[in-house]
């Protein structure tokens, strides 16, 4: 079945510091890929996505491209703030024309920013 | 426009007992999923829901369950409640044909 692998954490970076967390994805046919951000205490917020190969999903700094020559989409910041302290998960939705919302979760990275 | 909301917030039962969750979704939103989060799991998918009925379904025992109305309201049931059942539970809703999900703050629930 579908799965999702991204880097184990915690990570912890200076502000104003360059991030990657890594994620790689098993997947039948074209799924849709996502990153999504978990602040302590709430629940989900869809940070970007793309949708097909080459798509890049970009939002509040954050970029990810849809590499399926090696199945990854690595998320990427050029200079992470505190603000950004936060669990960041990847995801995938399995490409199945639209009517199945099933979303498949890496295990989530903890991002640590130090002033 | 309101979000996805979820009550109780939270939630602490006895082994044995049953509970239920609700979950509303965003005004227009058809399809709600729900998803249990533990630290040794991480965010595992339990059932989706559209128009009233049960689309998919997760690998998850039948102790779970679930149901939508027809305002697109969703609940979950989870019977005999075991330890193992303490979790984050969170409901996401969706637009027919939108690729993404908004989820709501959670429901922590406690067995002891």
């Amino acid at each position: 079945g579908d799965s999702v692998t991204q880097m184990e954490g915690p990570v912890t970076l200076s502000e104003e510091a360059f991030l990657t967390i890594n994620c790689t994805y098993t997947a039948t046919g074209y799924p849709s890929l996502f990153w999504y951000v978990q602040y302590p205490g709430e629940g989900l917020q869809l940070l970007l996505k793309a949708t097909k190969a080459d798509d890049k999903g970009s939002n509040k700094g954050f970029e990810a491209t849809y590499r399926k020559e090696t199945t990854s989409f690595h998320l990427e910041k050029g200079s992470v703030q505190v603000s950004d302290s936060a669990v960041y998960f990847c995801a995938l939705k399995e490409d199945s024309g639209g009517s199945n919302y099933k979303l498949t979760f890496g295990k989530g990275t903890l991002l640590t920013v130090n002033p | 426009k309101a979000g996805v909301t979820q009550t109780p917030r939270y939630l602490i039962k006895t082994r044995g007992q049953q509970v239920t969750l609700s979950c509303s979704p965003i005004s227009g939103h058809r399809s709600v999923s729900w998803y249990q989060q533990t630290p040794g799991q991480g965010l595992q998918f339990l059932f989706e829901y559209f128009s009233e009925t049960q689309r998919n379904k997760g690998n998850f025992p039948g102790r779970f369950s679930g149901r939508q109305f027809s305002n697109s309201r969703s609940e979950m049931n989870v019977s005999t409640l075991e330890l193992g059942d303490s979790a984050l539970y969170l409901c996401a809703s969706s637009r027919a044909g939108s690729y993404e999900q908004y989820f709501g703050p959670g429901t922590r629930l406690t067995v002891t």
